[in-house]
């Protein structure tokens, strides 16, 4: 079936680096722009990142731009999140989401398939 | 970029209906029809229920209905059920360099 799994959360320390992975099955997955959301803990959603289908487009969030790097591997049927400069604001649940529109030329109208998130604690 | 406004909370008794409002500008939810909801229940990954505004995906029930008017998008739940009890985000795509925006989100109680 249709499934996203993410991994590589963990605790890290302020200031230090983390990449997130997330691996695609039950679908074509290079024929789909891909992101990344995140939810604080208690709060609400944020969407963070996004590629498109073919890794020739990224787009950020103002609030980790210069940050973070989204990539993916459509080889491997995974997205990658790195994460550098870590703070304190970036603990939160990340989940990877499927934009809905296969082969998009323009933007996403929605994310379809998410993953179950991954929980990423930057605290010393 | 603003996350767009939605009620903390709404609540209805089995049957009835309710609605969510979910306010932006004409930089986002006024400006597009890329207006989505997604329903989260406790410790769960979010689910989309309505996209473009008014469109429901395959699976979901007919009970879910999405709407805009100006700058404000509305979800309703009709014959609500228990099992309707989650929290509810609305998301918009943006003209800002932040591309998405979602809700402030709201908890929907079935008394």
């Amino acid at each position: 079936q249709v499934q996203l799994v993410e991994s590589g959360g963990g605790v890290v320390q302020p200031g230090r680096s983390l990449r997130l992975s997330c691996a695609a099955s039950g679908f074509t997955f290079s024929s789909y722009a891909m992101h990344w959301v995140r939810q604080a803990p208690g709060k609400g959603l944020e969407w963070v990142a996004v590629i498109s289908y073919d890794g020739s487009n990224k787009y950020y969030a103002d609030s980790v731009k210069g940050r973070f790097t989204i990539s993916r591997d459509n080889s491997k049927n995974t997205l990658y999140l790195q994460m550098n400069s870590l703070r304190a604001e970036d603990t939160a649940v990340y989940y990877c989401a499927r934009g809905r529109v296969v082969v998009a030329a323009g933007p996403d109208d929605a994310f379809d398939i998410w993953g179950q998130g991954t929980m990423v604690t930057v605290s010393s | 970029q603003s996350a767009l406004t939605q009620p903390a909370s709404v609540s209805g008794s089995p049957g009835q209906s309710i609605t969510i409002s979910c306010t932006g500008t004409s930089s986002d939810v006024g400006g597009y029809n890329y207006v989505s909801w997604y329903q989260q229940h406790p410790g769960k990954a979010p689910k989309l229920m309505i996209y473009e505004v008014s469109n429901r995906p395959s699976g979901v029930p007919d009970r879910f209905s999405g709407s805009k008017s100006g700058n404000t998008a509305s979800l309703t739940i009709s014959g609500l059920q228990a099992e309707d009890e989650a929290d509810y985000y609305c998301s918009s795509y943006t003209s800002s360099s932040t591309l998405y925006v979602f809700g402030t989100g709201t908890k929907v109680t079935v008394l």
